[in-house]
């Protein structure tokens, strides 16, 4: 089974401040990990992912996140929050190798306040 | 390229009515997904299409609901008939098998499902 907590349904930064997103995942096997973002009435885009390869991940639109084994995380960060960013953002995990299932944590939605 | 298409955007439609929803992926993109996605959560997988073969619909409610992939390529959700709970927003997704194995999707915009 595989599941992931995204903590905090709801983040306010001011804009140029740091933005930090939090994501613990639950995973039997090694993981991949993936960021995605919602804008209001659309699909989600994928933002970045983590398939094995540097615990480091840089995305779009200056995002990043870092693998963290021993602390079951990926969160997701931005150095200086644009008002662009205001979306929902979700954390999501699927087994490696092949197809496997993605399951998709609830979500966190973004304020940026000028 | 042209990303996942979707139709309708938005739908109203009274309980106990059908309803149809339909998806044209990436081209090229053999696998093809449906999501359901209440309000405030993540979205959460009904059935999956490789090519023409649904391969995972365990999580479609089948007394209600059923999807067809004919040919491959378009897909069409069906809900008959709709419940109050199945407002909602309905997601298709597509994604091909790359060397890499890596399972990225791709999602079309979505349609907003009301159901009075």
């Amino acid at each position: 089974a595989q599941s992931v907590t995204q903590l905090g349904s709801h983040v306010s930064v001011s804009e140029g401040a740091l933005v930090l997103l939090r994501c613990n995942y639950s995973s039997s096997v090694p993981p991949y990990l993936f960021w995605y973002v919602q804008y209001p009435n659309q699909g989600l885009q994928l933002l970045l992912k983590y398939t094995s390869a540097a615990t480091l991940v840089k995305g779009i639109n200056g995002f990043e996140a870092e693998f963290k084994k021993s602390e079951t995380s990926f969160h997701l960060t931005k150095p200086s929050a644009h008002m662009s960013d205001a979306a929902e953002y979700f954390c999501a995990v699927s087994h490696s190798g092949g197809y496997q299932k993605v399951t998709f944590g609830t979500g966190t939605k973004l304020q940026v306040i000028p | 390229e042209a990303g996942v298409v979707q139709s309708p955007r938005y739908k109203i439609i009274e309980k106990k009515q059908p309803v149809a929803f339909w998806c044209n992926p990436i081209s090229g993109h053999n696998t093809l997904y449906w999501y359901r996605q209440n309000l405030g959560q993540g979205p959460e997988l009904l059935i999956r299409y490789e090519n023409e073969e649904a391969v995972d619909d365990s999580q479609l409610p089948k007394d209600r609901f059923s999807a067809e992939r004919l040919k491959g390529v378009d897909s069409t959700l069906k809900i008959q008939p709709a419940e109050l709970g199945d407002s909602a927003v309905y997601l298709c997704a597509s994604s091909v098998k790359d060397s890499r194995r890596t399972n990225e999707q791709f999602f079309g915009p979505g349609t907003r499902l009301t159901v009075l």
